[in-house]
């Protein structure tokens, strides 16, 4: 099986950054994925790792070290559309079919 | 192209009832997922799809069924819905390392 934890919510100011961690223990793995949602609306992918080290796409940048089962996603010069379910999953090299475990999200609220 | 799309996007069932959620996707996917997501507990999986015709069980299939008979298509059925099923049912088909997300239907059941 798979565990898969992350904060419940985090709070930061516009323009600051926030970390969001992701640490997971699972019977394999085979790519660690990051989505966003807004309240109300579909996930919708934000970024993947497999290898170790940082991913970076525009404000956001996402790592992994698989040897320590951890992952982050940095969200640079917060903006207040910004605010949503952040919602990391993991995929399992035991499973080809492309199946994600999902972790419980973790609600960034942006205040001005 | 419209992506994938779920009808109908709200509905109230009394226990016992029966119903078919329908999701439905242009991008020509081999693979389609549905999934439902209740507070705390983040989306689970509840039945998936590796090709038209085929289907299998995720980690929550207990009280629902599909089917895949067109590839475009992937319906989710309650067949005596129950309290324990009202939550938010998001279906999902994916290409390569991307999911793509339908906008979901907001199932009560009473």
């Amino acid at each position: 099986g798979q565990n898969i934890d992350q904060p419940t919510e985090m709070t930061a100011t516009e323009g600051a950054i926030v970390q969001i961690n992701c640490t997971y223990q699972t019977s394999g793995f085979n790519g660690l994925f990051w989505y966003q949602q807004h309240a109300g609306e579909a996930p919708t992918f934000l970024s993947y790792n497999v290898l170790d080290g940082l991913e970076e796409k525009g404000r956001f940048s996402s790592f992994l070290s698989r040897s320590k089962g951890y992952s982050y996603l940095l969200l640079k010069e917060l903006q207040m559309k910004d605010s949503a379910s952040y919602l990391c999953a993991v995929r399992a090299t035991t499973d080809s079919w492309g199946k994600l475990q999902f972790g419980a999200g973790t609600q960034v609220v942006v205040t001005p | 192209n419209a992506g994938v799309t779920q009808t109908p996007k709200f509905r109230v069932l009394k226990t016992g009832q029966s119903m078919t959620l329908l999701c439905a996707q242009d991008m020509n996917h081999e693979y389609m997922y549905w999934y439902r997501q209740d507070p705390g507990m983040g989306l689970r999986l509840i039945h998936y799809s590796v090709g038209e015709g085929t289907t299998a069980k995720g980690e929550v299939p207990d009280g629902y069924n599909v089917s895949r008979l067109k590839k475009q298509n992937f319906l989710l059925g309650l067949e005596s819905a129950a309290p324990s099923q009202t939550s938010v049912y998001f279906c999902a088909s994916r290409d390569h390392n991307e999911q793509y997300f339908g906008p979901g239907t907001r199932l009560t059941v009473t």
